[in-house]
C-alpha cells in the first residue's frame, strides 16, 4: 500500500520561502506511470493544484503560481519537494502531496498524503 | 478554464443525490470526482468519467456529456455526507471545481 507523508515548516513569515517534502513509501517513485503532485486547500475553501514533477524531472506548474513555485525530485530518497517563494497570508493552506496515475489520456489522483498545514504569519 | 459546481446539495437517506460540474466542452475531457470528509484528505471516487476505483461502492456512478459531468450517488447513506470535488485537465493544468457540500438528512 503506497503511503505519502508531508513534512516541513508549519509557520512561515511573509516574504519568505515555504518548503515542504513528501516522502513516498510502499512503492517506487521512479516510474513513468505516475506523476508526483502538490495540491493545496486554504482553510474552509476548495482544492487548488500547484504542480507536478515526473520521474524524469519534467515539471508543470499552475500558471497562477508558476513564477514562485519549484518542485524537485530525489529518487534516491524516494521524496519530492515543494518550494513556494515570496509567500503572503493568502498562501496559508493545508498542503497535500498526491500521486497521479497516468494511463494514456486517463489521469487521476489516487493516493494523497494526510496534508500539512502551513500558516504564513509574522 | 473553470469548473462550476453547486455549493450545496441536500438529500434524504436512501434517495439519489446528483452533483453537477459544468465546464466548456467538459465532455471532451475526462472528469474525476473526489470525496473529502471533514478533516480528512480527498479520496478518488470516480475517474475517467464513470469508472470506480477498487473499494468504492457501486452506488457511486458518473457521467460526462456536453458541458456537464455528473456524480450520482444511489441509495445515499449518512456516511456519504462530505464535500465533493470534480476535476479535469486543461492541457497541462489540473482544474478543480469549487466543491459541493452534500448533506444527508
Amino acid at each position: 500500500q503506497l503511503h505519502l507523508q508531508e513534512s516541513g515548516s508549519g509557520l512561515v513569515k511573509p516574504s519568505q520561502t515555504l518548503s515542504l517534502t513528501c516522502s513516498v513509501s510502499g512503492g517506487s517513485i521512479n516510474t513513468g506511470a505516475f506523476s508526483w503532485n502538490w495540491i493545496r486547500q486554504p482553510p474552509g475553501k476548495g482544492l487548488e493544484w500547484i504542480g507536478y514533477i515526473s520521474h524524469t524531472g519534467s515539471t508543470y506548474y499552475n500558471p497562477s503560481l508558476e513564477s514562485r513555485v519549484t518542485i524537485s525530485l530525489d529518487t534516491s530518497m524516494s521524496q519530492f519537494s515543494l518550494k513556494l517563494s515570496s509567500v503572503t497570508a493568502t498562501d496559508t493552506a493545508v498542503y497535500y502531496c498526491a500521486r497521479e496515475g497516468i494511463v494514456g489520456a486517463t489521469r487521476y489522483f489516487d493516493y494523497w498524503g494526510q496534508g500539512s498545514l502551513v500558516t504564513v504569519s509574522s | 478554464y473553470e469548473l462550476t459546481q453547486p455549493p450545496s446539495v441536500s438529500v434524504s437517506p436512501g434517495q439519489t443525490a446528483s452533483i453537477s460540474c459544468s465546464g466548456d466542452k467538459l465532455g471532451d475531457k475526462y472528469a474525476c470526482w473526489y470525496q473529502q470528509k471533514a478533516g480528512q484528505s480527498p479520496v478518488l471516487v470516480i475517474f475517467e468519467d464513470n469508472k470506480r476505483p477498487s473499494g468504492i461502492p457501486e452506488r457511486f456512478s458518473g457521467s460526462n456529456f456536453g458541458n456537464i459531468a455528473t456524480l450520482t450517488i444511489s441509495g445515499t447513506q449518512v456516511l456519504d455526507e462530505a464535500d465533493y470535488y470534480c476535476q479535469a485537465w486543461d492541457r497541462t493544468t489540473a482544474i478543480f471545481g469549487g466543491g459541493t457540500k452534500l448533506t444527508v438528512l
